[in-house]
């Protein structure tokens, strides 16, 4: 019964490409939210979706960043033209239903995706 | 604006040493609060979960009482053992999606 999986572990890009994260959520569940963490900094959320929806965007920045959830396959956090203050640690976590209305607040969370920009 | 604020690490404890990690929160109402751990080279995990105010959750001898008059949730165990290595992060869950953390704080055990 496997977790949260995101690949890749280690992305390094170089300024101006673009970075791809991928989270396959816990079978089952169908809701994923990204949270961003840079250095000595606490874990920021980004977005919330579900599949084909993007429910609660208000973390993520305007312009680069985009996310999806398809109906089939991983769920997919797109980074464009990547700049040094992209680096960071992106955590993705997954819950059978919406964390606050579930009382029981059950994410799981991956291991986690550190990109690094050059 | 709402924030959760943890104490700074790292932390250095020998084994069988009493545990202690504040965490206090800026919010509005009483939101639920949680510990996380993360383990290294893996995701967070939930620890323990408080979901009103006075409520203590416990798990694994860790224990963290919802304290609304000091806006806390103060992590303690009362003999750490060198397993409990790892980072613990405070968090309290703004609204129905946003899940607040603090910035996490590193616990070195040392036998």
């Amino acid at each position: 019964n496997a977790g949260v999986m995101q690949n890749p572990r280690h992305l390094v890009r170089r300024r101006g490409q673009e970075a791809r994260l991928r989270c396959s959520p816990v079978k089952g569940h169908s809701h994923v939210y990204w949270y961003r963490q840079l250095p000595e900094e606490g874990l920021k959320f980004m977005v919330y979706l579900q599949k084909e929806n993007i429910i609660d965007e208000s973390g993520m920045p305007k312009e680069r960043f985009s996310a999806e959830f398809p109906k089939e396959g991983p769920s997919i956090l797109r980074i464009q033209q990547v700049v040094r203050g992209d680096s960071a640690a992106y955590f993705c976590a997954s819950s059978p239903n919406q964390a606050g209305l579930s009382g029981a607040n059950v994410l799981t969370f991956g291991a986690g995706s550190r990109l690094t920009v050059l | 604006g709402d924030s959760v604020t943890q104490m700074e690490g790292p932390v250095t404890l020998s084994e069988e040493a009493f545990l202690t990690i504040n965490c206090t929160y800026t919010a509005t109402g009483y939101p639920s609060l949680f510990w996380y751990v993360q383990y290294p080279g893996e995701g967070l995990q939930l620890l323990l979960k408080a979901t009103k105010a006075d409520d203590k959750g416990s798990n694994k001898g860790f224990e963290a009482t919802y304290r609304k008059e000091t806006t806390s949730f103060h992590l303690e165990k009362g003999s750490v053992q060198v397993s409990d290595s790892a980072v613990y992060f405070c968090a309290f869950l703004k609204g129905a999606n946003d899940m607040r953390f603090g910035a996490g704080t590193r616990l070195t055990v040392k036998p």
